[in-house]
């Protein structure tokens, strides 16, 4: 059963230009979650996801991030107009059900140039 | 709203020694309680977790934790570490946050260090 899938691992972006990060949760798992990590400062929360809906984007900047879980296909964390600031490591993590563990993926890389 | 408190940022111990990581967190309710550990450039990784019941949970690769509701504490412990154990660890709760949804919340983690 393989685990939770994040692609690209490693992404760099100008100033001013989108990124898109990937997610495909384990098999079985319809509840998605996103977090950025900077260092020295742990992982902070962003979204909460399940198919189709967005149940918490409480942590979510409201402007240029946006999210989604269709109901084929894998989530997307989508940035736009990036800016230096935006760089992080971005990390999905999948659970079967609500109030579970997370399972999480490697984590897409992002640098802002 | 829940928090974590890590309050060691780095830890340095010998292979062999016991080690205990601190983690103390705040929740007006029975918390849902995780250890993860996170190697340079990979994932989190989950090492054990607390849901209910006995307060002292076995996890993998030998580590432990012991729930402390008197003391809102959920501190991990290995009696013997291994140079493979340099990481870094992550206290974390999980708690509902209103409108049908549910976080974990991540204390800053620990990196421990281990001399050979």
């Amino acid at each position: 059963n393989a685990g939770v899938m994040q692609n690209p691992r490693h992404l760099v972006r100008r100033r001013g230009q989108e990124a898109r990060l990937r997610c495909s949760p384990m098999k079985g798992h319809s509840h998605v979650y996103w977090y950025r990590q900077l260092p020295e400062e742990g992982l902070k929360f962003m979204v909460y996801l399940q198919k189709e809906n967005i149940i918490d984007e409480s942590g979510m900047p409201k402007e240029r991030f946006s999210a989604e879980f269709p109901k084929e296909g894998p989530s997307i964390l989508r940035i736009q107009q990036v800016v230096r600031g935006d760089s992080a490591a971005y990390f999905c993590a999948s659970s079967p059900r609500r109030g579970e563990s997370l399972h999480f993926g490697n984590g897409t890389r992002l640098t802002v140039t | 709203a829940q928090s974590v408190t890590q309050p060691d940022i780095h830890i340095t111990v010998s292979e062999g020694a016991s080690l205990e990581l601190r983690c103390n967190y705040s929740y007006g309710a029975t918390p849902y309680l995780f250890w993860y550990v996170q190697s340079p450039g990979q994932g989190l990784q989950l090492l054990l977790k607390y849901f209910s019941g006995d307060t002292l949970v076995q996890g993998i690769k030998g580590f432990e934790a012991e729930f402390k509701r008197s003391q809102s504490s959920f501190n991990l412990r290995k009696p013997s570490v291994h140079w493979s154990d340099a990481a870094e660890y992550f206290c974390a709760v999980g708690a509902d946050s209103g409108a049908g949804s549910y976080q974990l919340t991540f204390g800053k983690g620990t990196k421990l260090s281990v001399i050979p």
